[in-house]
């Protein structure tokens, strides 16, 4: 059984960089999997922010290509999310999840886990 | 402005069928699969539907996935008060080289 868990700082002021991390259990980071995060306002729908797999380069978000990176940590069988110059409308809560064929098949979820931009 | 159209909203009562629709174009829905997923109040979204009409194992076959050209939509019949959640479209869209969510429909069983 497959299981993610997002971990990050639950704070982060504005015009910072908003840091997460997914760990991941029951996977390779390495395996075919893509790594994606999603991310929902409070309120809101969904949101697709990017994703990457081992052996390819990562696809963006083109409304957040500019701030965003997704890489991955394979000593710890993780991945990261980073994103640059924040402000309240990245107030979200972000979910990582693992796409088992690269079509957008999101079999895996983490529970999520809610950053709030507020100074 | 999501660039996979849903009804906002859906409503019906116990036993009842309802569709949900979701609306795209050639660059995501005419040329690759849907996807649905389900979100039940507070939790992470869950996988319901894939590569248009596959139901993953423990899904009921009470929902059910359907396309057409540029259009998909997802009924579920048999309705029942735990299927009152928020559902979304989603699918890769081939001219923005990225994924892409309908806005998300919220069904009321009334």
């Amino acid at each position: 059984q497959v299981q993610l868990q997002e971990s990050g700082p639950g704070l982060v002021k504005p015009s910072g960089t908003l840091s997460l991390t997914c760990a991941v259990s029951g996977d390779s980071i390495s395996s075919s999997t893509w790594w994606t995060w999603v991310r929902q306002p409070p309120g809101k729908g969904l949101e697709w922010i990017g994703e990457i797999n081992h052996s390819e380069s990562p696809n963006y978000s083109p409304s957040l290509k500019s701030r965003v990176t997704i890489f991955v940590d394979e000593s710890k069988n993780q991945f990261s999310l980073k994103l640059t110059s924040v402000t309240a409308a990245d107030t979200a809560v972000y979910y990582c999840a693992g796409d088992i064929d690269g079509t957008f098949h999101l079999d895996y979820w983490g529970q999520g886990a809610l950053l709030t931009v507020s100074s | 402005q999501s660039v996979l159209t849903q009804p906002p909203s859906a409503s019906g009562t116990p036993g009842q069928r309802v569709t949900i629709s979701c609306s795209g174009s050639s660059s995501n829905i005419g040329s690759n699969d849907v996807y649905w997923y389900q979100q039940l109040p507070g939790t992470a979204p869950k996988l319901l539907i894939y590569r248009n009409h596959q139901r993953p194992s423990g899904v009921p076959d009470r929902f059910s996935g359907s396309k057409s050209d540029t259009s998909a939509s997802l009924a579920i019949s048999g309705l029942r008060s735990e299927d009152e959640a928020d559902y979304y479209c989603a699918a890769w869209d081939d001219s923005l080289s990225a994924g892409v969510f309908g806005g998300g429909t919220k069904l009321t069983v009334l």
